[in-house]
């Protein structure tokens, strides 16, 4: 069935550090990808989102691109802040209503 | 705009004991999802709606589960009875109209369910 793989946490960066966080996807068709990001005490939140190969989605500095030949949608930003520290969804949407959700990546940033 | 509102936030209650779960939905969305958070199992869909008919409940972990749509802007999450292994964060999600573009799931603040 689909499912998505994300780099394990946490990753503890600091401040105006470089973030990549890995995640790929597998998936028999070409399905939609997103980020979603889910701050302390609240929901989650779309980030970004592509919908076609080599798209690129981008919000907040946080940049993904659509890789089909790698099957990847990597999430990254050049210059992180405490503020970002959150944890981090990477997800797939293909025939039909519903997300499949990677399992998570905790990101901390330290000032 | 109002987004997704859940109650209660927070719930503890004993084993044996029915729970209910709230969420209304962002006036003119017509998908609700129902999802558990747990630090095992990460984020799961229980079920979802579309039209106030449920289109897919192969989530639900078992009888104990129901939800409802009693009409288009509200659904409950009830589980009886309640069991500790039932201690999760649930969260609900509304979607506008498939067709209007955006597509995107919108999510309440979830309900943190400790059952002792």
């Amino acid at each position: 069935g689909d499912s998505v793989t994300q780099m394990e946490g946490p990753v503890t960066l600091s401040e105006e550090a470089f973030l990549t966080i890995n995640c790929t996807y597998t998936a028999t068709g070409y399905p939609s990808l997103f980020w979603y990001v889910q701050y302390p005490g609240e929901g989650l939140q779309l980030l970004l989102k592509a919908t076609k190969a080599d798209d690129k989605g981008s919000n907040k500095g946080f940049e993904a691109t659509y890789r089909k030949e790698t099957t990847s949608f990597h999430l990254e930003k050049g210059s992180v802040q405490v503020s970002d520290s959150a944890v981090y969804f990477c997800a797939l949407r293909w025939r039909g209503n519903k997300l499949v959700f990677g399992a998570g990546t905790i990101l901390r940033v330290k000032s | 705009d109002a987004g997704v509102i859940q109650s209660p936030r927070h719930e503890v209650t004993e084993m044996g004991q029915e729970v209910t779960l709230r969420c209304k939905l962002i006036s003119g969305h017509n998908s609700l999802f129902w999802y558990r958070q747990t630090m095992m199992r990460g984020l799961e869909l229980l079920i979802y709606f579309n039209n106030n008919v449920p289109i897919d409940d192969s989530g639900m972990p078992e009888d104990r589960f129901s939800a409802k749509m009693p009409n288009a802007s509200f659904s409950t999450l009830k589980i009886q009875p309640s069991e500790p292994r039932d201690s999760a964060v649930y969260f609900c999600a509304s979607r506008p109209p498939t067709g209007g573009g955006s597509n995107e799931q919108f999510f309440g603040p979830g309900t943190r369910l400790t059952v002792l």
